[in-house]
């Protein structure tokens, strides 16, 4: 059973950009969680979507947003890119949300100058 | 405002020399908690799941426990390919809205050397 996917995997940009990361989570799972990770903050949840809604919210500002599409496949975006925003941008999915186990992609690295 | 801490930040043993790994948290409402193990560069993959108060899990020579108050993960016997940062979850749910949702420690950098 493949994993979790993640694309791309590392990213540069500069200030103000935007940006879109791509997750596909395993067949079968309808949840997709999101979360920022960062060495002062660790693992911060931004996101869950579940059969294409939005069903939990984290602590982040409106710049950062995401979809989820009807094959489950997911989607994230940042506006306005702040130096602040380079991470490790992890996703998650799972059957049927976060009180499940859930099973974690690579994570994508971007990197904002 | 839920809380999960992890002790100690980091941690060096000896190739064999055990130890245990502390998770504490404070929720409104614990409905699970979960251990992953992170390799750089890679995402955390999971460990375990305990759900009740004196629930243990093994796996190879890693034990998890859970009390009402924290989690212990113990680790008998490491070897170098144990070495990862260990990461702590806890599940809760949102009275509000009664969405479930998962609060992370920092995690333990865990080094074992030959």
């Amino acid at each position: 059973k493949a994993g979790v996917t993640q694309t791309p995997r590392y990213l540069i940009k500069t200030r103000g950009q935007q940006v879109t990361l791509s997750c596909s989570p395993i067949s079968g799972h309808r949840s997709v969680s999101w979360y920022q990770q960062t060495p002062g903050q660790g693992l911060q949840f931004l996101f869950e979507y579940f059969s294409e809604t939005q069903r939990n919210k984290g602590n982040f500002p409106g710049r950062f947003s995401g979809r989820q599409f009807s094959n489950s496949r997911s989607e994230m975006n940042v506006s306005t890119l702040e130096l602040g925003d380079s991470a490790l941008y992890l996703c998650a999915s799972s059957l049927q949300g976060q009180g499940e186990t859930q099973y974690f992609g690579p994570g994508t690295r971007l990197l904002v100058l | 405002e839920d809380q999960v801490t992890q002790s100690p930040e980091a941690l060096r043993l000896q190739e064999g020399e055990s130890s245990s790994l502390n998770c504490s948290y404070t929720v409104s409402g614990l409905r699970g908690l979960f251990w992953y193990r992170q390799d750089p560069g890679k995402g955390p993959e999971f460990l375990f799941t305990l759900y009740s108060a004196g629930e243990e899990k093994e796996k190879e020579r890693l034990k998890a426990t859970l009390t009402k108050k924290e989690s212990f993960l113990h680790i008998t016997a490491p070897k170098p390919e144990d070495s990862a940062t260990y990461l702590c979850a806890v599940q809760t749910r949102d009275g509000r809205g009664g969405s479930e949702k998962l609060v992370f420690g920092k995690g333990t950098k865990l080094t074992v050397n030959p």
